[in-house]
């Protein structure tokens, strides 16, 4: 079963830039993959900050975008703010309806 | 602006049917999909799976042979019912909006999310 690989965590100091990914452990990911970001703090539902690779969801800030990146797809976000320091997610679609999160990444502002 | 809640029991013994609802209110359940996602304490997301109008269902292959997805357009309402349940089915459950054009085909984000009911399996 392929599973969705994401960094466990992640550090980044503020004003910096920061590349999460999001990757398969059998194949490539691609736009066909159609990769979504998430960014979560505790106790909140998800809130949408990317769709379909590099679309940001309304009221969502420049400094997040989205690529592929090899074969992965990748979160950058530019000039860290302090309340950044989220849990991120990824999904892809699998084809055939199926959709994957992957393990998620933690990222620390400091 | 569209509002998904999850309602249903925040305990079910093991081995039997965990189910929950989720009523979708200022939009129509008429189109996109409509998905239920959950997230065991401390850890990450997962997808269960979604509806569309029409009943057509999709499921995560891990959890195929115990879930069921409905939906109910004239109560503007879909459900999830996970059989067989042990304690590792213990999470916080989402109901989601999963936008989808079906004249463009594609997908969007799962857009819209309710704020989780957290199910505890336990005798």
């Amino acid at each position: 079963q392929t599973v969705v690989t994401q960094e466990p965590s992640f550090s980044v100091s503020p004003g910096g830039t920061v590349t999460l990914t999001c990757g398969l452990t059998s194949g490539s990911v691609s736009t066909r993959s159609s990769p979504n970001w998430y960014q979560q703090t505790p106790g909140q539902a998800p809130r949408t900050l990317l769709y379909r690779t590099n679309i940001r969801s309304s009221g969502v800030p420049d400094r997040f975008s989205g690529s592929i990146i090899g074969n992965k797809a990748a979160l950058t976000i530019t000039g860290a703010q302090a309340d950044d320091e989220s849990d991120y997610y990824c999904v892809l679609y699998m084809g055939s309806g199926i959709w994957v999160f992957g393990g998620g990444t933690k990222l620390t502002v400091l | 602006q569209v509002q998904l809640q999850e309602s249903g029991p925040g305990l079910v013994e093991p081995s039997e049917t965990l189910s929950l609802m989720c009523t979708v209110s200022g939009g129509s359940i008429s189109s996109n999909y409509w998905s239920w996602i959950r997230q065991p304490p401390g850890k990450g997301l997962e997808w269960i799976g979604d509806v569309y109008n029409s009943g057509s269902a999709n499921y995560n292959p891990s959890l195929e042979s115990r879930v069921t997805i409905s939906v109910d357009v004239s109560k503007n309402q879909f459900s999830l019912k996970l059989r067989s349940v042990t304690a590792a089915d213990t999470a916080v459950y989402y109901c989601a909006r999963h936008f989808y054009d079906s004249t463009a085909f594609y997908w969007g984000p799962f857009d819209y999310w309710g704020q989780g009911t957290l199910v505890t399996v336990s005798s």
